[in-house]
């Protein structure tokens, strides 16, 4: 069945430290992005890529980073640069955004 | 900019009561509009969806009417069960402004007492 795997489920982090979030989708959709949820918030757009080798910065960029080498995947990657990366991390796909997205289920990053 | 406006939460209901969730929109073109469910510590799921004007989405029993005289939304189930507790998210899709992205409103979360 095609759908969005993402890795881990549970992510511990020292401070200092960069850590990637893995996402990972077989549905063969163009579009990919990458959204945090704090406790009793709603999603916050940190990056998104809509083809191959070409991404943009969403509304929280700062502290992250991503690429897109292959239609597949889309990595996130947490720096030392961000300030309070405990959280939700949701990756989602879609064909066209009119159809809307698909979710994975989530990594929750925690900062120890 | 596009934006979508949830009834604030949280709502508590009672098994086999009736649901409604809020959703008004502001949108400079035609958009499609979607309702998400999010179960804890899961992703979000697409409950339904409606992508033109007086379409109903419906799904689980669940419905939700595009209305675009009221720019609005709303969700709707007849008899809510206590598997229904959840956040749900109303969300928008206006190529025209907002490009690739979706536009989510802040969600509600319904909790569902035996």
């Amino acid at each position: 069945d095609g759908g969005i795997t993402q890795s881990p489920k549970y992510l511990f982090r020292k401070e200092g430290q960069n850590v990637t979030l893995s996402c990972e989708q077989n549905l063969n959709h163009d579009a990919m992005y990458w959204y945090r949820q704090d406790p009793g918030q709603g999603l916050r757009l940190i990056y998104y890529s809509q083809i191959v080798n070409d991404f943009q910065k969403g509304d929280i960029a700062e502290g992250y980073s991503v690429s897109r080498e292959k239609k597949e995947s889309f990595p996130l990657t947490v720096t030392s640069a961000q300030k309070n990366p405990t959280a939700f991390y949701l990756c989602a796909s879609s064909i066209a955004p009119r159809r809307g997205y698909t979710f994975g289920s989530g990594t929750r990053l925690t900062v120890v | 900019g596009d934006s979508v406006t949830q009834m604030e939460g949280p709502v508590t209901l009672s098994e086999e009561a009736f649901l409604t969730i809020n959703c008004t929109y502001t949108a400079t073109g035609y958009p499609s509009l979607f309702w998400y469910v999010q179960y804890p510590g899961e992703g979000l799921q697409l409950l339904l969806k409606a992508t033109k004007a007086d379409d109903k989405g419906s799904n689980k029993g669940f419905e939700a009417t595009y209305r675009k005289e009221t720019t609005s939304f709303h969700l709707e189930k007849g008899s809510v069960q206590v598997s229904d507790s959840a956040v749900y998210f109303c969300a928008l899709s206006d190529l025209g402004t907002s490009g690739s992205r979706l536009t989510f409103g802040e969600g509600t979360q319904l909790t569902v007492n035996p």
